[in-house]
Parts: structure tokens; C-alpha cells; sequence
């Protein structure tokens, strides 16, 4: 199903350079997630939002922004792209209430983003 | 700190071998876990969830998971595993209180290896 799209799904990017991931859902989900992936560490939450304009830090945010401006959309930004942001990014939504079955993630297929 | 912890970093099995993956978690109260799968090259998908109630939860492609809140576990098992079982496996577990409804932690995550 095509409910969340992550784009780009590959990026190559040279440090110090501002990169955007974008996070597109069509369910009307109220909240909204970033991950990275990196081995040895798992999922690793970087942002989430629980409705438009209201963001919160995950576990690991330096480096990061975000925004969400309207309820589908949730951009990430790397302002200076470093190394070690080379990862893969998941973006992830949910509906927001527990009798609504919140709390299941649905997952995007993931960005892979590697700074040079 | 709430957080969720699997010991098994590495799983390899022959085909229709038995497969157990531990997950422990280290919250006291109340607790929603989950296992996600992701095969190579693809983005996590749901495998089971355990929400209340019966602690045997059942889940897809013969997957199970047993609640057993006072190891603070919540294992995986699958009686027979499959050379297309070869994935990795992340345990998930999110605290039902107040603004961090949705936010999932999760464990580093285990790869299993099937050989045919």
C-alpha cells in the first residue's frame, strides 16, 4: 500500500550541505515519526509530531529540523550534512488514539542517504 | 528510562529448525509491545502486537509472541522456521502515557539467517 512515500528513496550528498527528506502520508494520521537505521543500534528516533505544527525530540535530533505545516506532510532537513548522518531514514505514522489501534507504526519504504 | 533490549544480535538456523528471539523491556507499567520484521531491502512490517489480555499473541506466517510480565519479556517464537524467514527482527515497545502515545522504542534488533 502506498499510504506513506518517502522520497528521495537514494541520495548522495557531500558534507556541509543542507539535504531534505520528505514524508508524505494520506491517511490523516495525527502522528509522525523519523527514524535512522544504523547497524548495530536499530531504530533511533529523531523527531516526532503529534499533529500540524506541533514537533517534538526523539532520541537523537542534533543536526536535524523539521516541520509540519500541514497533517500529510513531515520534511526532513539536514541543515550541514555530516558523515555520520549517513544512514537509512524511516519515516513512520499512526493514528493517535489507543482504541483507534495507535500505536502501530506504519512504516515508509526508507531514504538512504549517504554524505561524502 | 524506559527501553527494550535484545540479547541476540545474530540468529542462523536450518530450515524447520525452532526459533525463539528474546525481548525484554524495562518499564513497571503499563505497556504495549510489538515485534516488526524487515526483509532485506524492505521497510518494517508489522508481525504481531500485544496490546492486554490474552498474553499468547498470535501474529502472521506462524509467528507468536508470549507476554510474560513478570520476566518483562515478551519473546518470539516460530515452530518451524523457513529459508524465507531470513530477516531482521525488532522488538518495540511503547508506555501508554500521555504525549508520548505512539512513540515506539526499540531494540537493536536481530538478524536471522535461514539456510536451506
Amino acid at each position: 500500500d502506498a499510504g506513506i512515500t518517502q522520497s528521495p528513496r537514494y541520495k548522495i550528498t557531500e558534507t556541509g550541505r543542507q539535504v531534505t527528506l520528505m514524508c508524505h502520508q494520506t491517511w490523516s494520521h495525527s502522528y509522525m515519526f523519523w527514524y535512522r537505521q544504523d547497524l548495530g543500534h536499530g531504530l533511533r528516533l529523531i523527531y516526532y509530531s503529534a499533529a500540524a505544527d506541533i514537533t517534538d525530540k526523539g532520541e537523537v535530533p542534533d543536526g536535524y529540523v523539521v516541520s509540519r505545516s500541514k497533517t500529510e506532510n513531515f520534511p526532513l532537513t539536514l541543515e550541514s550534512a555530516t558523515r555520520s548522518q549517513t544512514s537509512v531514514y524511516f519515516c513512520a505514522s499512526t493514528p493517535g488514539t489507543v482504541k483507534s489501534g495507535a500505536n502501530v507504526l506504519t512504516f515508509g519504504a526508507g531514504s538512504r542517504l549517504t554524505v561524502l | 528510562a524506559q527501553s527494550v533490549s535484545q540479547h541476540n544480535h545474530h540468529v542462523i538456523l536450518s530450515e524447520a529448525a525452532s526459533l525463539e528471539l528474546g525481548c525484554n523491556y524495562s518499564y513497571g507499567g503499563t505497556v504495549n509491545l510489538f515485534w516488526y520484521v524487515q526483509y532485506p531491502g524492505q521497510h518494517l512490517q508489522l508481525l504481531l502486537k500485544y496490546f492486554s489480555g490474552d498474553p499468547l499473541v498470535k501474529g502472521i506466517k506462524g509467528f507468536e509472541a508470549e507476554f510474560i510480565k513478570s520476566k518483562f519479556s515478551f519473546n518470539l517464537r516460530k515452530p518451524s522456521v523457513q529459508w524465507s524467514d531470513t530477516a531482521e527482527y525488532f522488538c518495540a515497545g511503547t508506555y501508554d502515557r500521555g504525549s508520548t502515545l505512539g512513540r515506539l522504542y526499540f531494540g537493536r534488533g536481530t538478524q536471522l539467517t535461514v539456510w536451506p
